[in-house]
């Protein structure tokens, strides 16, 4: 049973544009959201996170939102450049995982310039 | 700030052979974590160590999947036999607080 769905597993946008990635979580203690970029070949890379206790984190062009009632957080990427053409993860920590990283399968974001 | 070293970042094994991977975490950081990431999934987590003590190994496939975190600091993962489906990449992590987590460049294991 996944606790963290990613439910698109691809996404295409023109460079420029706005990227929105979304994620869904079934589990209601998970009290920390993070969202990792990863590229071919290397290790994820952190990008964002988001306390339950907050409903917005921004940081540059990232955005993560954060829907409590709807068990719903979603990335947004503005402007989207090339180079954020990447494997993004959603991932959650607490609700009895003990501190570890619970993953969603990932959306594959393709940026065209 | 070195990050999380690992290696070897390839393997090629044939199956009902074995295999060990290594791992470094970041200084300081007593958790350390190993992940499974099989293609078009998330990773999994397969291990946690909390210092040199196990945390959470329920997902470990403890017939063939080992792990040891002997003095606390760097870690290995063995797989004796390998099978075709072990086939993944294996991702170690560390932290220091559970809030921060810095991933190693994995080691892409193919099996056989």
């Amino acid at each position: 049973d996944q606790q963290v769905k990613q439910n698109s597993p691809s996404l295409s946008v023109q460079e420029g544009r706005i990227s929105i990635l979304n994620c869904d979580y079934t589990n209601s203690m998970f009290d920390y959201f993070l969202w990792y970029k990863k590229y071919p070949a290397e290790g994820p890379t952190f990008l964002i996170s988001i306390s339950s206790i907050k409903d917005k984190n921004e940081d540059g062009r990232f955005t993560v939102f954060l829907n409590k009632s709807a068990k719903h957080l979603s990335l947004h990427i503005v402007p989207s450049q090339p180079g954020d053409s990447a494997v993004y993860f959603c991932a959650a920590v607490g609700g009895g995982s003990q501190g570890n990283l619970i993953f969603g399968k990932g959306t594959k974001l393709s940026v065209k310039p | 700030e070195a990050g999380v070293a690992q290696s070897p970042r390839y393997k090629i094994i044939e199956k009902r052979q074995s295999v060990a991977f290594w791992c470094n975490p970041i200084s300081g950081h007593a958790t350390l974590y190993w992940y499974q990431q099989i293609l078009g999934q998330g990773p999994k987590l397969l291990i946690q160590f909390q210092n040199n003590g196990v945390v959470d190994d329920s997902q470990l496939p403890k017939d063939r999947f080992s792990a040891e975190r002997l003095k606390g600091v760097d870690s290995t993962l063995k797989i004796q036999p390998a099978k075709l489906e072990d086939s993944a990449v294996y991702l170690c992590a560390s932290s220091h607080n559970m809030v921060s987590y810095t991933f190693g460049s994995g080691t892409r294991l193919t099996v056989v």
